[in-house]
């Protein structure tokens, strides 16, 4: 049964770095048929695919457009979990943030089978 | 970009009712539409993929149907533990869009 867990800080100040990691059991973060994703639900946005990363050879990242400039998503092997950083946070990245496996898949993206707990984020002084 | 946009935005049903929520894409998405179930305070949790087929677990009672820009997950007969926030999203293209909600409540 795969398991994810989410850790990290609730408050950030703006103009700081939100940095969150997910903790995986069951599933490894180098699978080479799967991908781990970040997704955040706010009332004013709802639920937004923020990014992903993937080990196919060698690792991959795809963002979402409109974080593409600040994201960064990474994979830790040695601990097996991955995280995220989202630089120059702005009171509109206030949010419950989710970590995420892909799911079913098309060719060019997929659903999500397994989500972590989630982690209220405020961006607050 | 894909929009997804869903209706109602809330449903008011009774135990035993059947209910239908709809999903409308703005272009075709083919069959590529999961659908979702989030309680208050949780992830959401995938019921349907592929439009149609069932998770494996989820009741049989949850049935998804549609192509291309049209979609509907139906509720055979709600019971307690479905009333929630429904939701879809597609995967045809790379944004993978999630509809807003639709919250079904006890009526």
């Amino acid at each position: 049964q795969v398991q994810l867990q989410q850790s990290g800080p609730r408050l950030v100040k703006p103009s700081h770095t939100l940095s969150l990691t997910c903790a995986i059991s069951g599933d490894s973060v180098s699978s080479n048929s799967v991908a781990w994703n970040w997704i955040r639900q706010s009332p004013s946005r709802g639920l937004e695919w923020l990014g992903r990363t993937y080990y196919r050879s060698r690792w991959y990242h795809e963002y979402a457009g409109s974080v593409k400039s600040r994201i960064t998503i990474n994979p830790d092997t040695a601990e097996n979990q991955f995280s995220l950083q989202l630089n120059s946070v702005t009171p509109e990245d206030t949010a419950v943030y989710y970590c995420a496996r892909d799911g079913f898949c098309s060719n060019f993206a997929c659903s999500f089978d397994y989500w972590g707990q989630g982690i209220l984020v405020t961006v607050s002084s | 970009d894909i929009q997804m946009t869903q209706f109602p935005f809330t449903l008011s049903a009774s135990v035993g009712d059947r209910v239908t929520i709809t999903c409308r894409a703005s272009q075709s998405i083919s069959n590529w539409l999961a659908w979702y179930q989030q309680k208050p305070g949780k992830a959401p949790k995938v019921l349907i993929y592929k439009a149609s087929s069932l998770v494996s677990g989820v009741p049989s009672r949850f049935s998804g149907s549609g192509s291309g820009t049209d979609f509907t997950l139906s509720i055979s007969s709600l019971q307690p533990d479905d009333f929630a926030t429904y939701y879809c999203q597609q995967y045809n293209s790379y944004s993978r869009n999630f509809g807003q909600g639709t919250k079904v409540e006890i009526k």
